[in-house]
């Protein structure tokens, strides 16, 4: 079974410019997460879907983040304008219910920015 | 590879030695746990789970241990190899919000 897809792994940017990254969960995983990971630290959590609806986008920057679940299956997230201090790592993990809702992770999109 | 774990405390065993990993949770309503292995380059790789309704579990060469009384959980490592070289990480749960605990780096020497 094919884990969750993340693209790209890598980006370098300059500030102020728009990044986004792509996940793909697990086949047959209803919930969707997105995660920041700085140096150090811990993942926290961005926002969770279930299906195409965010049932929880509390810590998320609305100023300048946004993300989509438009099918329910694949998920977008953008910054827009990027900012030095938004250089991490950023994570998307999925779970399933029948499977007792471990979630499970993707290797992540490491971000520079500049 | 990242440098991660600057500020993360370190744990060095020898090989085929057994590892203790530390971690205490804050939330007391708190009903599940999981211990996650993180590589360098990589995401959090699940290792296994308890619930509150345990105090102790076992899979392949790990065991987790569960005081609720303390909010103290560990992960227990039998006869370590080379590939357990990673940052570990516990991580609570209450209902779908999984909140992650500071890491701790173990570096396995041969």
């Amino acid at each position: 079974e094919a884990g969750v897809v993340q693209s790209p792994r890598y980006k370098i940017i300059e500030k102020k410019q728009p990044v986004a990254f792509w996940c793909n969960p697990i086949s047959g995983h209803n919930t969707l997460y997105w995660y920041l990971q700085n140096l150090g630290q811990g993942p926290e959590l961005l926002i969770r879907y279930e299906n195409e609806e965010a049932v929880d986008d509390s810590q998320l920057p609305k100023d300048r983040f946004s993300a989509e679940r438009l099918k329910g299956v694949d998920s977008t997230l953008k910054i827009q304008p990027a900012e030095l201090g938004d250089s991490a790592v950023y994570l998307c993990a999925s779970s399933a219910r029948t499977s007792g809702n471990t979630q499970y992770f993707g290797p992540g999109t490491r971000l520079t920015v500049l | 590879g990242e440098s991660v774990g600057l500020h993360l405390p370190t744990l060095s065993v020898q090989e085929g030695d057994n590892s203790i990993i530390n971690c205490a949770y804050s939330n007391s309503a708190s009903d599940y746990f999981i211990w996650y292995k993180q590589e360098s380059g990589k995401g959090p790789q699940f290792i296994i789970d308890i619930r509150s309704n345990m105090d102790k579990r076992q899979g392949q060469r790990v065991t987790v241990l569960l005081n609720k009384t303390v909010k103290h959980l560990s992960l227990q490592i039998a006869a370590t190899q080379p590939g357990d070289s990673a940052v570990y990480f516990c991580a609570e749960t209450s209902g779908n919000k999984l909140v992650f605990g500071a890491g701790t780096i173990l570096r396995v020497k041969s």
